[in-house]
């Protein structure tokens, strides 16, 4: 079964923390890893892409890649409310380009 | 702003209607997918058309078909229109396929009574 494994959350943390968000996939051939925010009632939007394993920092941003044990993570350093939405994890499996997307997680920052 | 256009925005039918969905791309992106994305899920993907021509599927029913047409415009058409069809329905284009960053769409919320 090809999956995408987010947890559906919701995640609440306080203005000004790290909010850690993973994602687990299967298939080990996967290549490409993308993270998308997604507001309430509006389209996803693309965050962060991610192709090698380790990290890749942008702004606030961090996406974390280990693909020995099949998993990404997305790290937001000093959270504000604005980030409170749906983050979604989206991963080509099984040798096609198209993305697989998780359900998502919501993400909660209180002031 | 992704420079992707949906309309309409929302869509009430019934059950056993058919329905049309519209997408304009990015000028010059060849590929356009369709999501459907249902309350608290994920999108899933519907079908993708490059170049005018079906380029992939997901485990979607017949009934579910589409057109891509010469000036970055598509459609997404839905017969027999079912209750659970009801949900946020995506484009998405991009450049060539691939690796390529996909761009969306607001969406058209789509609901069926």
């Amino acid at each position: 079964q090809k999956e995408v494994e987010q947890n559906s959350g919701p995640l609440s943390v306080p203005e000004g923390a790290i909010a850690s968000l993973n994602c687990t996939y299967s298939d080990r051939g996967s290549q490409s890893f993308f993270w998308y925010r997604q507001y309430s009632g509006k389209s996803p939007e693309l965050i962060m892409s991610i192709y090698s394993n380790g990290d890749k920092e942008d702004g606030r941003f961090t996406a974390q890649l280990n693909k020995a044990s099949q998993y990404v993570s997305l790290l937001i350093r000093d959270s504000q409310p604005s980030d409170s939405a749906t983050y979604l994890c989206a991963v080509p499996l099984g040798g096609s380009y198209i993305p697989t997307f998780g359900r998502g997680t919501s993400l909660i920052v209180h002031p | 702003e992704t420079g992707v256009t949906q309309s309409p925005t929302h869509l009430i039918k019934t059950r056993g209607q058919q329905v049309t969905l519209r997408c304009s791309s990015q000028s010059g992106h060849n590929t356009v997918s369709w999501y459907q994305q249902a309350l608290g899920q994920g999108p899933q993907f519907i079908f993708q058309y490059y170049r005018e021509e079906e380029n992939g599927r997901g485990n979607f029913p017949p009934r579910f078909s589409g057109l891509q047409f010469p000036n970055y415009s598509s459609e997404l058409n839905v017969n027999a229109l079912e209750l659970d069809d009801s949900a946020l329905y995506l484009c998405a284009s991009e450049l060539t396929g691939g690796t390529d960053t996909q761009y969306f769409g607001p969406g058209t919320r789509l609901t069926v009574l």
